[in-house]
């Protein structure tokens, strides 16, 4: 079956860099996609990872080994607005190409 | 602002109510995605519609149904409410069908039941 794991909470330091992991196990993976959500707040789409490699926008990176079923966001120059959850969502065959999402990982920076 | 509107923000009900909640996808765009948050809480992909039509189902409930209009908008109809229905509840919006198109969402409807 389709699994997605992240770690449930981070924390890291106002101007320093976090690495948050997301590993899966799908059949057919069609894509990868990182969002960020304030609490009480909708999804908003970071990045998009269908080819292995690294993708960056910014302060933010995301990186995608399909072989290894393995993905991370990499943001730099934490600032405190990037305190949120960060949810990684996958599409596959086996799900019909519905995302499946990630519990996310709640970030809390620190000054 | 993504561009996907949703309507009410927040609604309080009593428990054996019916509510409708209604979404107007980003212009351009041909998907509608409904989803549950409950408080700490994934998201629940509940059901999408593609132009129109029915395209897939999540785990959504008999009590709940939804639709697209001719016009795009969606709306997700709750009814028989119970007090574990109290969630945040997105629509979402992608201009193709999903493939490699990313979800828009929107700000959402809180539906808090009493």
């Amino acid at each position: 079956g389709q699994n997605i794991d992240q770690p449930t909470e981070m924390t890291a330091t106002e101007g320093a860099i976090v690495q948050i992991n997301c590993t899966y196990q799908t059949s057919g993976f069609n894509g990868l996609f990182w969002y960020q959500q304030h609490a009480g707040e909708a999804p908003t789409f970071l990045s998009y990872n269908v080819l292995d490699g690294l993708e960056e926008k910014g302060r933010f990176s995301s990186f995608l080994s399909r072989s290894k079923g393995y993905s991370y966001l990499l943001l730099k120059e934490l600032q405190m607005k990037d305190s949120a959850s960060y949810l990684c969502a996958v599409r596959a065959r086996d799900s019909n190409y519905q995302l499946i999402w990630g519990a996310g990982t709640k970030l809390i920076i620190k000054p | 602002d993504s561009g996907v509107t949703q309507t009410p923000k927040h609604l309080i009900t009593a428990t054996g109510q019916r509510v409708t909640l209604r979404c107007s996808p980003r212009s351009g765009d041909l998907s509608v995605y409904w989803y549950q948050q409950s408080l700490d809480q994934g998201l629940q992909f509940l059901i999408q519609y593609y132009n129109g039509e029915e395209r897939a189902k999540g785990n959504i409930l008999e009590r709940f149904s939804a639709q697209q209009f001719p016009d795009l908008h969606s709306e997700l109809n709750l009814s028989s409410l119970e007090l574990g229905d109290s969630a945040l509840y997105f629509c979402a919006s992608s201009v193709g069908e999903g493939h490699g198109s990313p979800l828009h969402f929107g700000n959402g409807t809180r539906l808090t039941v009493t």
